[in-house]
């Protein structure tokens, strides 16, 4: 299957917590996307991993590319309010122009 | 214009009815994607656009929906017969150059269309 999983669905949690979510496939893919999506805009990307094993972060945020390239994490290190929102995976299929988005991770972080 | 526009942001129609959504892409955006976002869900690709080539329209759910780009560059998406399962958000998003691993699309906020 080339559908991406994430985990968990939703996530609530209060403001300086640590958080990771998952995104999963049994497929291998050569790169994958992470993006996150607040109330009412259009996903903004946050990052492209490419190289199996990868870290790659972003202030607060550590994104992991698995070994196997079948998989990948978000961790977000002492979260904050402004951290909520729907944060999506993307795969590109092989040989086409069609991206593959998970059904996201919806975290909301209370102050 | 920045970033990508879409209009209009909110649609309400009955049952039946046509509509049209239309997307600005970033000026000089080749690549135009359109997706369908269900509450909660993950986004659904529906169809493509590339430069002058022939769009890949193997994402549209049914021959009621159908996209056309204009000029390379302003897109419609055109839903016929609207049902009360295509109520969902309806994203656009360009980006800059030949799709390729790494590309990043650039997202409009959405049309938010509710079939009565």
């Amino acid at each position: 299957t080339q559908l991406l999983e994430q985990s968990p669905q939703f996530l609530s949690i209060q403001e300086g917590e640590n958080l990771t979510v998952y995104c999963n496939s049994s497929s291998v893919f050569s790169s994958l996307q992470w993006y996150r999506q607040e109330p009412g805009e259009g996903p903004v990307l946050l990052v492209t991993v490419v190289t199996g094993g990868e870290v790659k972060k972003l202030k607060r945020l550590t994104f992991q590319f698995g070994d196997a390239r079948k998989d990948s994490s978000l961790h977000i290190t002492a979260a904050q309010p402004g951290d909520t929102g729907l944060y999506l995976c993307a795969r590109q299929l092989s040989g086409t122009y069609k991206y593959i988005f998970g059904t996201g991770t919806r975290l909301k972080v209370l102050a | 214009g920045a970033g990508v526009s879409q209009s209009p942001s909110n649609k309400v129609t009955e049952k039946g009815k046509d509509v049209e959504l239309r997307c600005d892409p970033i000026s000089g955006h080749t690549a135009l994607y359109w997706y369908r976002q269900s509450l909660g869900q993950g986004l659904e690709f529906l169809i493509y656009f590339q430069g002058n080539s022939a769009p890949d329209k193997s994402g549209l759910p049914s021959d009621r929906f159908s996209a056309e780009r204009t000029g390379g560059s302003v897109s419609t998406l055109t839903i016929q017969r609207t049902q009360q399962e295509d109520s969902a958000v309806y994203l656009c998003a360009s980006s800059p150059n030949m799709a390729g691993a790494q590309e990043t699309q650039y997202f409009g906020p959405g049309t938010r269309l509710l079939v009565l």
